[in-house]
């Protein structure tokens, strides 16, 4: 079945530092790819998306790119900020958005 | 966008009993589902709440241990029954229109002693 493997943390970082959380991904057929992030005290939001090969997604300065050939959908940052302090999941689906596979999160710590 | 209110928050319980949690959204939704999240391991799909209809349960969850309600479009429980420790995990529950994103909520911390 679908699984998804994204590196343990937890993960500390000064500010402004570059970030990268690796995310490797097992599934049949070409799933869609998703960062989800959970801050403290708050539900799953879904931070970005990619829905074909090569396609990389973006928000708030977060970038992964769809890596058919490796399997993989690392998330980066270039400069890393307190309030991205959170803990991330990697994610796919088969079937559009819904019945989401998750990997097990990686907590991000980022001191000032 | 989508609003997901989940309670209770937090619940501590004693083994043999059951907990309902409650999924309210503040819009009406095509698809709900119920995940769980257990110490130190990924969201788990426990099943998807139809409306109108029984619940499509993934392998290894059963609607004898985790029934599940959807009278309408905005509405689940989840409930969680005859509890052991090994229940005690975050219950998340998450709603969203057929190819449009997931949204989720903050999630129900259940202890069970």
């Amino acid at each position: 079945g679908d699984s998804v493997t994204q590196m343990e943390g937890p993960v500390t970082l000064s500010e402004e530092a570059f970030l990268t959380i690796n995310c490797t991904y097992t599934a049949t057929g070409y799933p869609s790819l998703f960062w989800y992030v959970q801050y403290p005290g708050e539900g799953l939001q879904l931070l970005l998306k990619a829905t074909k090969a090569d396609d990389k997604g973006s928000n708030k300065g977060f970038e992964a790119t769809y890596r058919k050939e490796t399997t993989s959908f690392h998330l980066e940052k270039g400069s890393v900020q307190v309030s991205d302090s959170a803990v991330y999941f990697c994610a796919l689906s088969d079937s559009g958005y819904q019945k989401v596979t998750f990997g097990t999160g990686t907590k991000l710590q980022v001191i000032p | 966008s989508a609003v997901i209110s989940q309670k209770p928050s937090r619940d501590i319980c004693q083994r043999g009993t059951s907990l309902t949690i409650q999924c309210q959204v503040d819009s009406q939704v095509t698809m709900m589902f119920w995940y769980r999240q257990q110490p130190g391991q990924s969201l788990t799909l426990i099943a998807t709440a139809n409306q109108g209809s029984e619940a499509t349960y993934e392998s290894g969850f059963v609607i004898d241990k985790f029934p599940i309600s959807r009278p309408n479009l905005t509405f689940s429980t989840l409930t969680v029954s005859n509890m052991s420790p090994e229940d005690s995990s975050i219950y998340l529950c998450s709603a969203g229109t057929f190819n449009e994103k997931l949204f989720f909520g903050s999630g129900t911390q259940l202890s069970v002693l």
